[in-house]
């Protein structure tokens, strides 16, 4: 089945206290993005990435970290968390040139 | 980013009416998209736009790209319980991946 996973789901943590959100995609799509959603905010990309090796920042890219190494990962790196990022992150993917983006079933994320 | 006026942010609504939501911006681009988000799931595309007057159809889903190239709406008729959810617009630049997405209407379909 071709899918969008992201894992943890949920996730509870202390500030300042490293974390990392995986995500992976078995559709051999180049393009994946990362966004988070808050209420009243809508969608807010975080960081994308075109291609193995090549990132960019997206509309609110501070205090996140990214890599592709691999074509079918993207993990979302928090070096150090605070409260402000408490969020529902949603991972996503799509074929080059396409916009028909497959989100993953997001993770919630809490930062105290 | 631009910013997309999304509206109306939300919608309460008998079974069997029809919906009308629209997003504006100030900015010309170059493609649609809608997408709609289920209670406790990722978005999923509904329609996507690619030219200004286009108007396309998706089931009871009808959506129109402006010809103005700076708005959108999106209508469903006949609403059934199963519309309930957050419907966002967003956008993308020419040549650009990077996708913008509106602050979403919440739908509530009351049986």
């Amino acid at each position: 089945e071709a899918q969008v996973t992201q894992n943890p789901r949920y996730l509870i943590t202390v500030t300042g206290k490293k974390l990392t959100v995986t995500c992976s995609q078995n559709m051999n799509h180049e393009y994946m993005s990362w966004y988070r959603q808050d209420p009243g905010l809508g969608l807010r990309q975080i960081y994308y990435s075109m291609n193995v090796e090549v990132t960019d920042k997206g509309d609110v890219p501070e205090g996140y970290k990214v890599s592709r190494k691999e074509k079918r990962n993207f993990p979302l790196i928090l070096e150090s968390p605070s409260p402000n990022q408490t969020s529902l992150y949603f991972c996503a993917s799509s074929w080059d040139n396409s916009y028909e983006q497959y989100f993953g079933p997001g993770t919630r994320l809490t930062v105290t | 980013g631009q910013q997309l006026n999304q509206s109306p942010q939300s919608m309460f609504i008998q079974e069997g009416e029809d919906v009308s939501m629209n997003c504006t911006s100030s900015s010309i681009f170059n493609t649609w998209l809608w997408y709609k988000q289920d209670p406790g799931e990722g978005p999923v595309l509904l329609i996507a736009l690619y030219k200004a007057g286009e108007l396309t159809s998706n089931g009871r889903l009808t959506a129109q790209f402006g010809i103005t190239r700076k708005d959108s709406f999106l209508n469903i008729s006949a609403s059934i319980p199963s519309d309930v959810g957050i419907y966002f617009c967003a956008y993308s630049g020419a040549g650009s991946y990077q996708l913008t997405f509106g602050k979403g209407t919440k739908l509530s379909v009351i049986p």
